[in-house]
């Protein structure tokens, strides 16, 4: 299973845009790359998911350079409601998908 | 459609007691999870399931067994609580052979004392 690394926590102002990067150096040929979104005492939330290039939809924007052996999950100007953890996962549609979660991110939007 | 349900939504234990933790879902998804999350940590998998009775191991399966007697049910068992189990489990399910996200359940906060 491809591990991810990514930043433990990161503090915005709302208004701005927010940038995660995501390590992934051992993402197979087959693996996506999916962002999962949670906040307290709630269960992960998708976000967005790519192969490659780039990903856009009405919340976030997914980055994915050529090797695919990084990707940035992009926040446009975030408020105070998307203060929460998030995750970056790595994996293929084969039998029992086993998604590993890392730490994931800590994000703090402020006023 | 109310996706993936979890009950109960909180629990205490003492050391020994046993219970069952119940995941359903109605989007007809094949592979169905659960997860333990421990403060300030990510999620690990316990056990999943690709298929009405077909259960696999996780990351973290001791203690834990699992059943999957029906397609849209996922029963996770604690045969004999530990305090180490305190935690806050998720359940997940998803569709099978795509890339489909896996959605969760809203957990269950269980306390072992």
């Amino acid at each position: 299973l491809a591990k991810t690394t990514q930043p433990i926590s990161m503090d915005s102002y709302e208004g701005q845009e927010v940038n995660i990067t995501c390590s992934h150096n051992n993402i197979a040929t087959n693996d996506y790359i999916t962002w999962y979104q949670q906040f307290p005492s709630q269960g992960p939330r998708f976000i967005i998911q790519g192969y490659k290039t780039k990903v856009t939809n009405e919340v976030a924007s997914l980055f994915i350079p050529a090797d695919r052996k990084s990707s940035t999950l992009s926040l446009p100007r975030v408020s105070l409601s998307d203060t929460a953890v998030y995750y970056c996962l790595v994996g293929g549609k084969a039998a029992g998908n086993k998604l590993t979660f890392g730490g994931g991110t800590r994000v703090l939007v402020k006023p | 459609n109310a996706g993936v349900t979890q009950t109960p939504k909180f629990r205490v234990l003492k050391t020994g007691q046993s219970m069952t933790l119940l995941c359903a879902q109605d989007m007809n998804h094949e592979y169905m999870y659960w997860y333990r999350q421990d403060p300030g940590m990510g999620l690990r998998l316990i056990h999943y399931s690709v298929g009405e009775g077909t259960t696999a191991k996780g990351e973290v399966p001791d203690g834990y067994n699992v059943s999957r007697l029906k397609k849209q049910n996922f029963l996770l068992g604690l045969e004999s609580a530990a305090p180490s189990q305190t935690s806050v489990y998720f359940c997940a399910s998803r569709l099978a052979g795509s890339t489909d996200t896996q959605y969760f359940g809203p957990g269950t906060r269980l306390t072992v004392l």
